[in-house]
């Protein structure tokens, strides 16, 4: 079945500093890779998602790139500000199901 | 639009108790997923019901089910209480279109806590 890494667990940066968490997946048949923040005492809100047809996708602050070759794809947060801080997850659809990767607690410091 | 909701937010059950967990997906959605997060890990897979159908369930006890309404919504039964099963239990929903999975959106959980 499929298998989620990501990396780092932790993330520590100073505020406008960039952020980027990478995630590589096993099964190469996966097909839609979202990202989810999520915040203490909350579920896990979208934020950005990219199909297996487009290497890049952009949303103002936030864009997610994807080697489908080398089965990666990462999350890269540009300008952070503190309330970007909370845990990220990445994800990838297997067989029938999402499989997420372990989470990467974001910190920005003012 | 109204977004995935779950009840209760929390509960508090003793070992050994049988627990009743509800979610409402978004309208439209035909899909219904299950997960577990328990305190400070990731999520973990628990079932999917699709148009009122089990289509695939994680690698968890049988003691976990659920079932699906013909209106979509959607109950996780856990019986025979563990103090292991104290976790977050999210529920997201989806709806199927050409290409996959479209608008997977998640509750904000409910809180099982096991004494």
């Amino acid at each position: 079945g499929e298998n989620v890494e990501q990396h780092p667990s932790t993330l520590s940066v100073q505020e406008g500093d960039s952020a980027v968490i990478k995630c590589t997946y096993s099964d190469s048949a996966s097909n839609y890779f979202p990202w989810y923040k999520q915040e203490l005492g909350k579920g896990p809100q979208l934020i950005i998602d990219i199909r297996s047809n487009v290497g890049e996708k952009k949303d103002q602050r936030i864009a997610v790139t994807l080697n489908k070759t080398a089965k990666h794809f990462s999350l890269h947060i540009t300008e952070t500000q503190p309330e970007d801080s909370a845990v990220y997850f990445c994800a990838a659809r297997g067989f029938q199901k999402l499989v997420f990767g372990t989470g990467t607690r974001l910190l920005v410091s003012p | 639009e109204a977004g995935v909701t779950q009840s209760p937010t929390h509960l508090i059950k003793t070992r050994g108790q049988q627990v009743t967990l509800r979610c409402s997906p978004i309208s439209g959605h035909t899909s219904v997923y299950w997960y577990q997060q328990a305190l400070g890990l990731g999520l973990q897979f628990l079932l999917w019901y699709d148009e009122g159908e089990e289509r695939n369930r994680g690698n968890f006890p049988p003691r976990f089910s659920g079932r699906q309404f013909p209106n979509y919504s959607s109950e996780l039964n856990v019986n025979a209480l563990e103090l292991e099963d104290s976790a977050l239990y999210l529920c997201a929903s989806s709806w199927v279109g050409q290409g996959g999975d479209y608008g997977y959106t998640f509750g904000s959980g409910t809180r099982l806590t096991v004494v």
